[in-house]
C-alpha cells in the first residue's frame, strides 16, 4: 500500500525565505504524487503533480517540487515565500491499482513571518 | 465552469442521529471520491464510485457508514447512528476516469457531533 511522510507539522519561515517542504514516499509500484494546499475553511487545492514525465514539476504560485526516486522522495520548494502562502499543505501519493484513491501525508501548517 | 459543490457546509447534530452529506461533481467527471479529515486521523479515503461500477467501499470505517451515487452524478454520504468521533471535515472529489487525472476536491462539510 502506498503511504506518505511529512515531517514537521508546523514549519514558519519568513518572508521572502527559501520554502522547502519535506515528502517521502512508498509505493509498490511507480506512484504519481501530488501536493496540494488547503487555506483556511476551503478544500484542498491542486499546487503541482508528477505523473512520471518530467522529474522536475512546476506548478502555480511558484511552488515547484523533484521527484527523486532513489531518495522516494518529492520535496515542495519555493524560492521566496510570501505572506499568502500560509496555509496547510499535503503531499500525497495515488494507488492506480486503488482506484487512484490518494494517501495523504499529514500535512505542514506553514506560517510565513513578516 | 462550476466546481466540486458540497452542502452542508455545517451540520450539528446530536449522537444518535443520522445525517446525509451531498456531494455535486464537476460535470463529465465520472470518478467520485469521498475522504474524511480529522485532528486525529489526517486525511482519509472512504469511498470511491466509478461510473455505473460497484463502488469500492474499502474506506468506510464502519457499517454506520454508507453512500449511493445517482445518475452517475450527485453523491449522498449518510452516516447513521452518529457518533462523536464521527465529528471531522468531509471532503468529495471528483475527476475523469483516467488515472494520472487530477482530483478536484469541494470545500467539504464540516460535521459536528454532539
Amino acid at each position: 500500500a502506498q503511504s506518505v511522510t511529512q515531517l514537521g507539522s508546523h514549519v514558519s519561515v519568513s518572508e521572502g525565505a527559501l520554502v522547502l517542504l519535506r515528502c517521502n514516499y512508498s509505493s509498490s509500484v511507480p506512484p504519481y504524487l501530488f501536493w496540494y494546499v488547503q487555506y483556511p475553511n476551503q478544500g484542498l487545492q491542486l499546487l503541482l503533480k508528477y505523473t512520471s514525465a518530467a522529474t522536475l514539476v512546476k506548478g502555480i504560485n511558484g511552488f515547484e517540487a523533484e521527484f527523486k526516486k532513489s531518495e522516494t522522495s518529492f520535496h515542495l520548494t519555493k524560492p521566496s515565500a510570501h505572506m499568502s502562502d500560509a496555509a496547510e499543505y499535503f503531499c500525497a501519493v495515488s494507488d492506480p491499482a486503488g482506484n487512484n484513491r490518494l494517501a495523504f501525508g499529514k500535512g505542514n501548517q506553514v506560517v510565513v513571518i513578516p | 465552469g462550476a466546481g466540486v459543490s458540497q452542502s452542508p457546509s455545517n451540520k450539528v447534530t446530536e449522537k444518535g442521529k443520522d445525517v446525509e452529506l451531498r456531494c455535486d461533481p464537476i460535470s463529465g467527471h465520472t470518478a467520485l471520491y469521498w475522504y474524511r479529515q480529522s485532528l486525529g486521523q489526517g486525511l482519509e479515503f472512504l469511498i470511491y464510485f466509478q461510473g455505473n461500477s460497484a463502488p469500492d467501499k474499502s474506506g468506510l470505517p464502519s457499517d454506520r457508514f454508507s453512500a449511493e451515487r445517482t445518475g452517475g452524478s450527485v453523491s449522498t454520504l449518510t452516516i447513521q447512528r452518529t457518533q462523536q468521533e464521527d465529528s471531522a471535515v468531509y471532503l468529495c472529489a471528483s475527476s475523469l476516469a483516467a488515472v494520472t487525472d487530477t482530483q478536484y476536491f469541494g470545500p467539504g462539510t464540516r460535521l459536528t457531533v454532539l
